[in-house]
């Protein structure tokens, strides 16, 4: 079983519909709990991160995590064509001293039609 | 600011063959990781190094391999190319980060292919 599991979609919807992603994790370490977005031939950029469970908006995206169910999602409102792209999750565990590791999810494609 | 440059964006080797790819961070970052990119297995982590110290190391065999130079600037090499290692690498660099987190940047990648 992978650390982190994410579902690759790719998800198709219309423009102005409500996107849900999400991924699932094994390790209690992780600490950290993040999104990217990767646009073609661009590297990821960081659109969020959370430390604990609960839910953190920023404009028309909000991040919730679960660490209970070891499940967090990726909620975009009001979804535009300029959101699409391959959304990645992310986490964060500590690999020694002053030093952390991230773990990466496959991404999931998202194409919002006009 | 200037962000994260990688060179060179395109690369075509032959099986056999190794190849230096560079990585040059965000002014101010002193750590930088890489990471290999493939359709089959996502963002996978090579190594971080810190201060020109390699401070964490994924599970890639050791024809991978990496160096910081006292600018921070990183190259990672990967000697006797296989058709395997054809991938988009990846870049990040970032302030720091034990307790605190601090955001990774990445760079756009130098695409790796190995016929």
């Amino acid at each position: 079983q992978k650390e982190v599991e994410q579902d690759p979609g790719p998800l198709s919807v219309p423009e102005g519909a409500i996107v849900s992603l999400n991924c699932t994790y094994s390790n209690s370490a992780f600490q950290y709990f993040m999104w990217y977005r990767q646009y073609s031939r661009k590297g990821p950029e960081l659109l969020m991160y959370t430390y604990s469970s609960g839910n953190k908006e920023d404009g028309r995206f909000t991040a919730q995590v679960d660490k209970s169910s070891k499940y967090i999602s990726l909620f975009i409102r009001d979804s535009q064509p300029s959101d699409s792209a391959t959304y990645l999750c992310a986490m964060r565990r500590r690999s020694g001293a002053g030093s952390y590791q991230l773990t990466f999810g496959k991404g999931t494609k998202l194409s919002v039609i006009p | 600011k200037a962000g994260v440059t990688q060179t060179p964006r395109y690369l075509i080797k032959t099986r056999g063959q190794q190849v230096t790819l560079s990585c040059s961070p965000i002014s101010g970052h002193r750590s930088v990781s890489w990471y290999q990119q493939t359709p089959g297995q996502g963002l996978q982590f090579l190594f971080e190094y810190f201060s020109e110290t390699q401070r964490n190391k994924g599970n890639f065999p050791g024809r991978f391999s990496g160096r910081q130079f006292s600018n921070s600037r990183s190259e990672m090499n990967v000697s006797t190319l296989e058709l395997g290692d054809s991938a988009l690498y990846l870049c990040a660099s970032s302030l720091a980060g034990t307790e605190v987190f601090y955001e990774q940047y990445f760079g756009p990648g130098t695409r790796l292919t190995v016929t």
